[in-house]
């Protein structure tokens, strides 16, 4: 059983489209993140939610925008896709509280190709 | 400059070696640090994490967190095969930021046999 499974794996779209990525966690968890990493393999945080409130929005243009519309799920949605844009997006999730906050447990990513 | 720095190698060891991957950082507010295992194709996974200085050994991983001199280091013993990935450090400062992890570029570590 995936703990922390995204939908879809491969995304391959025209600039100016929108596009949503979905995310599920089984871990029972309170605090989902999205993660993005570049081409050069760069990680780096984009959103938090603990149990469905955003707690952390890093400076992230708001064609972005994550959802939660239940502790377990976590979905983003993204707006006049641009090149700049591609990606591949990770989402995670973790215990809310204290030291274990840290131990982030990763899905397998959705690569977001933009041409 | 990034807060946290991290040579992308690419590292490419025989079987059995003893690896040493390494990151510097700037930020210190940091007092947990962390290492991730990325396989390619796969979401990072936790492998080490440690609070302020010290040591930690797990199996054949051992982490070195001197925060006097902000670095980190992960050592791997008897290198395996399997122990091809990207090895990422993390970082975060605790309190509010928890969970708001601060990454390295990665190592590519390749171990042939």
């Amino acid at each position: 059983d995936t703990a922390v499974s995204q939908t879809p794996k491969y995304l391959v779209t025209q600039m100016g489209n929108d596009k949503s990525i979905k995310c599920e966690q089984n871990l029972g968890h309170d605090t989902m993140y999205w993660y993005k990493q570049d081409s050069k393999k760069f990680l780096k945080i984009m959103f938090s939610y603990n149990n469905k409130e955003l707690i952390i929005n890093e400076t992230v243009p708001n064609r972005f925008s994550p959802k939660s519309p239940d502790k377990a799920h976590l979905n983003l949605h993204i707006n006049s896709l641009e090149l700049g844009d591609s990606a591949v997006y990770f989402c995670a999730s973790s215990p809310a509280q204290g030291r274990g906050a840290n131990v982030l447990t990763f899905g397998a990513g959705s690569r977001l190709t933009v041409l | 400059q990034k807060e946290v720095e991290q040579d992308p190698g690419p590292l490419s060891v025989p079987e059995g070696a003893i690896v040493s991957l390494n990151c510097t950082y700037s930020n210190s507010a940091f007092q947990y640090f962390m290492w991730y295992r990325q396989y390619s194709r796969k979401g990072p996974e936790l492998l080490m994490y440690t609070y302020s200085s010290g040591n930690k050994e797990d199996g054949r991983f051992t982490a070195q967190v001197d925060k006097s001199s902000k670095y980190i280091s992960l050592f791997i013993r008897d290198s395996q095969p399997s122990d091809s990935a990207t090895y990422l450090c993390a970082m975060s400062a605790g309190g509010t930021s928890y969970g708001k992890l601060t990454f390295g570029q990665g190592t590519i570590l390749t171990v042939h046999p």
